[in-house]
């Protein structure tokens, strides 16, 4: 069974433009999360989109935003670079399973695309 | 929100046990997880474990946590060299797909 895929991996711009990050999820999997990793903040929590719907949101400026397809397939965008946005981010899928909170849904994580803004 | 904290650094000799500590806050969290991360790659699931129980065996890995202290520990027995990464500790209690991490311990294995 194939892995999390994330494309690019690794990607420069500069201040001010925007960019597009691609996330597939394992096949089945419906709920995608994206993930910020710096060295400061470490790992923060973005958004979370299920069946193309956001479910959660962190504390993110609306420069990122995100979308999810009916494959799943899940894109996140930063519009308006800044420096602080050079990090690694990552996305992860898990199997929904009906049921409620107490069963145990595990969440595999892509290499990452490492963005660096200059 | 959910506030996760663990010790940022470890250092063992090979074949030593390691114990990485984590405390957390909201005690609505539902599962705890532990995380490796090795250089340039993503994160990779070590272990977890429900808020119900105490403890957890893995082969090498033995999770312990206490509700009542909100604290998580990992150990690693046999430390071998390849164990060397950081090591992330995260909850669930912001969210059912939602986790929130610590800062990550990086542990070091000397030979």
């Amino acid at each position: 069974k194939a892995g999390v895929t994330q494309t690019p991996r690794y990607l420069i711009k500069t201040r001010g433009q925007q960019v597009t990050l691609s996330c597939s999820p394992i096949s089945g999997h419906r709920s995608v999360s994206w993930y910020q990793q710096t060295p400061g903040q470490g790992l923060q929590f973005l958004f979370e989109y299920f069946s193309e719907t956001q479910r959660n949101k962190g504390n993110f400026p609306g420069r990122f935003s995100g979308r999810q397809f009916s494959n799943s397939r899940s894109e996140m965008n930063v519009s308006t670079l800044e420096l602080g946005d050079s990090a690694l981010y990552l996305c992860a899928s898990s199997l929904e399973v009906v049921g409620g909170r107490d069963t145990y849904n595990e969440q595999f994580f892509g290499p990452g695309t490492r963005l660096t803004v200059l | 929100g959910e506030d996760v904290e663990q010790s940022l650094f470890l250092s063992v000799r090979e074949g030593d046990s390691s114990v990485i500590n984590c405390t957390y806050t909201d005690s609505s969290s539902t599962y705890l997880y532990w995380y490796k991360q090795e250089p340039g790659a993503g994160l990779q699931l070590l272990t977890y474990i429900f808020s119900n129980m105490d403890m957890k065996q893995d082969q090498r890995l033995t999770v312990l946590l206490n509700k009542k202290d909100k604290h998580l520990s990992l150990r690693i027995a046999d430390t071998q060299t390849g164990d060397s990464a950081i090591y992330f500790c995260a909850a669930d209690g912001s969210g059912y797909s939602t986790l929130t991490f610590g800062k990550g311990t990086m542990l070091l294995v000397s030979p």
